[in-house]
């Protein structure tokens, strides 16, 4: 049972460049959260996604942040433009959200974002 | 808005000493609260949860209670191993909508044989 899985797990870009952050959800789930952290400190919520919909952005900076759940195939979180202040680790959780109360998000390895 | 304050880290212990960790939360209504634990490059894991007032979660040794009257969910381990060396975050969610987690700053506990 393959659990939460991320790719990459380490990135490095330019300052300017684009990065593509991918998430799988584990099997059976539909429901994707992404999270940021910055160096010692805590996850911050980024966005909320739903196959084919974006239920709730309110962690996501205006600009340049965008994500998608397609129908098929991973989420995925887009960065265009990276700034130094992009470099942090980036966390995909999924939730099944069909059974029990609170619906448990189970969290991939991460993909830690560099930017030069 | 939701918050969550965490007892500021690092903590060092001897093996086989007792843990705390405390976390205090400010949240509208009733929320859920859990604590997470993180290894060196890898992901959160669900360590323990709790939905209501007075439940207690528990998991590998470790326990928690949610306490609404102090708004507390401190962590506790009797007698904590070298493995146990990681870095813990408290957290909570809303019950309902979209129940994203809010999560403390995270304490980095390390164990010493």
């Amino acid at each position: 049972n393959a659990g939460v899985m991320q790719n990459p797990r380490h990135l490095v870009r330019r300052r300017g460049q684009e990065a593509r952050l991918r998430c799988s959800p584990m099997k059976g789930h539909s429901h994707v959260y992404w999270y940021r952290q910055l160096p010692e400190e805590g996850l911050k919520f980024m966005v909320y996604l739903q196959k084919e919909n974006i239920i709730d952005e309110s962690g996501m900076p205006k600009e340049r942040f965008s994500a998608e759940f397609p129908k098929e195939g991973p989420s995925i979180l887009r960065i265009q433009q990276v700034v130094r202040g992009d470099s942090a680790a980036y966390f995909c959780a999924s939730s099944n959200r069909g059974q029990g109360t609170p619906y448990e998000q189970y969290f991939g390895p991460g993909t830690r974002l560099t930017v030069t | 808005g939701n918050s969550v304050t965490q007892m500021e880290g690092p903590v060092t212990l001897s093996e086989e000493a007792f843990l705390t960790i405390n976390c205090t939360y400010t949240a509208t209504g009733y929320p859920s609260l859990f604590w997470y634990v993180q290894y060196p490059g890898e992901g959160l894991q669900l360590l323990l949860k709790a939905t209501k007032a007075d439940d207690k979660g528990s998991n590998k040794g470790f326990e928690a209670t949610y306490r609404k009257e102090t708004t507390s969910f401190h962590l506790e381990k009797g007698s904590v191993q070298v493995s146990d060396s990681a870095v813990y975050f408290c957290a909570l969610s809303d019950r309902q909508g979209a129940q994203k987690l809010v999560f403390g700053q995270g304490t980095r506990l390390t164990i010493n044989p």
